[in-house]
């Protein structure tokens, strides 16, 4: 099990400029979820995807910012353009659900985005 | 709505001793599911300890524990005979049939050798 991996690791780019982190859930989850973590506000949900498809999106900031979920396996979270505030460490979780027992989050490493 | 709350910004450990993080919510559920997650320097989120809310038996993981108190919607973290490795930020979660993750701020706990 390679667990949740994200990409990049860290990201840094100029204001205006189009930002995109992806991910790759544990094979077989079926939830995915984003977060956003800043010193401010902590860990914030954005947006979380059940089979593929976006089940609440009402986290997200503003409209510069939107997830797909093509397939199970990969996730994209697009900021466009990207403002210097959007600074921040972005994590990917997936969980594997439905079956009564709870199933905790699983985390990737996340991305440091940082916008100059 | 669910909200999560960790008083204590920072603590502070000598190893091998014990040391509690405090941790409450506030839900009108009576089915959920509480977490606690450890953040290292590396910064990588890691599972530590889970407890359903319809257990009454108390979660333990070798060396760390919760005091899961329903009626008043606490959920501490005990960790015994801490070690240098366990320096990190512990952030308390709640979970109310998995629609998501509320975390509450964060403790950051520093083990001195």
């Amino acid at each position: 099990d390679a667990g949740v991996i994200q990409s990049p690791r860290h990201e840094v780019t100029e204001m205006g400029q189009e930002v995109t982190l992806r991910c790759k859930p544990i094979s077989g989850h079926d939830y995915l979820f984003w977060y956003r973590q800043t010193m401010m506000r902590g860990l914030e949900l954005l947006i979380y995807f059940n089979n593929n498809v976006p089940i609440d999106d009402s986290g997200m900031p503003e409209d510069r910012f939107s997830a797909k979920m093509p397939n199970a396996s990969f996730s994209t979270l697009k900021i466009q353009p990207s403002e210097p505030r959007d600074s921040a460490v972005y994590f990917c979780a997936s969980s594997l659900r439905g079956r009564g027992a709870n199933s905790p989050l699983h985390f990737g490493n996340g991305t440091r985005l940082t916008v100059t | 709505a669910q909200t999560v709350t960790q008083s204590q910004p920072e603590m502070s450990v000598q190893e091998a001793e014990t040391v509690t993080l405090s941790c409450t919510y506030d839900t009108s559920e009576s089915n959920y599911y509480l977490f606690w997650y450890k953040q290292p320097p590396s910064r990588q989120m890691i599972l530590v300890i889970r407890q359903e809310a319809y257990k009454q038996q108390n979660a333990t993981e070798n060396r760390f524990s919760v005091n899961f108190q329903k009626a008043a919607k606490s959920f501490s973290l005990k960790i015994s005979d801490s070690q240098l490795g366990d320096t990190a930020m512990y952030f308390c979660a709640f979970s109310y049939n998995n629609n998501d993750m509320r975390f509450g701020a964060g403790t950051r706990l520093t083990v001195k050798p």
